[in-house]
């Protein structure tokens, strides 16, 4: 199975900073690849898929990019209602594997 | 709008069986293929099984192989999830997701989830 490997699993922000979080698969996955929000109590939301698409409603301070093995999300001015915990997912070959998540807390 | 209904949920003892439902409406469940994605309680998510649109195809995690059957009737837009044999480790919050029409989709919108315990 492709191993999702995300960097930091944890930090804390503040309101208006710019934060990047990081995904390495173990193999190449081309630009097989979505990040998720979740928050508390409740079920995933997709933001990217196809590693840089946004998805329909998504505010455009979200942004992913990359291919291969090495992918980014980036918040470019986070917002109050963006503390949350980050996953990115393969879907090149099942096991569609998730990395462990990323927690973004307020500072 | 897309909406994905799980129920089955429960508490169950080590050993036995449990069936959850998903009940997909606001698109063509026919064409469209269909996930469970878990996750214990404080984890992150596991992804589970997948079955294609017209449920010829089936992959799952190793963890439930032999244990776990994905299944669908798309004349009642229903996806299902036999579960047997189960294991302490198998409790979590079971969601069901909708995929894509190709095999290499993304997970597009999940359901609520419903909390699958396995305890004696």
């Amino acid at each position: 199975a492709i191993r999702m490997t995300q960097s930091p699993s944890s930090f804390s922000a503040s309101t208006g900073d710019r934060v990047t979080i990081t995904c390495r698969a173990s193999q190449g996955i081309s630009s097989y690849l979505a990040w998720y929000q979740q928050k508390p109590g409740k079920a995933p939301n997709l933001l990217i898929y196809a590693a840089s698409t946004l998805q329909n409603g998504v505010p455009s301070r979200f942004s992913g990019s990359g291919s291969g093995t090495d992918f980014t999300l980036t918040i470019s001015c986070l917002q109050s209602e963006d503390f949350a915990t980050y996953y990115c997912q393969q879907y090149y070959n099942y096991p569609g594997t998730f990395g462990q998540g990323t927690k973004v807390e307020i500072k | 709008q897309v909406q994905l209904v799980e129920s089955g949920g429960g508490v169950v003892q080590p050993g036995r069986s449990l069936r959850l439902s998903c009940a997909a409406s606001g698109f063509t469940f026919s064409y469209y293929g269909m996930h469970w994605v878990r996750q214990a309680p404080g984890k992150g998510l596991e992804w589970v099984t997948v079955i294609s649109y017209d449920g010829s195809n089936k992959y799952y995690v190793d963890s439930v192989r032999g244990r776990f059957t994905i299944s669908r009737d798309n004349s009642k837009n229903t996806v299902y999830l036999q579960m047997n044999s189960l294991r302490a480790e198998d409790t979590a919050v079971y969601y069901c997701a909708k995929g894509g029409r190709l095999s290499s989709s993304h997970i597009d919108y999940w359901g609520q989830g419903t909390l699958v315990t396995v305890s004696s």
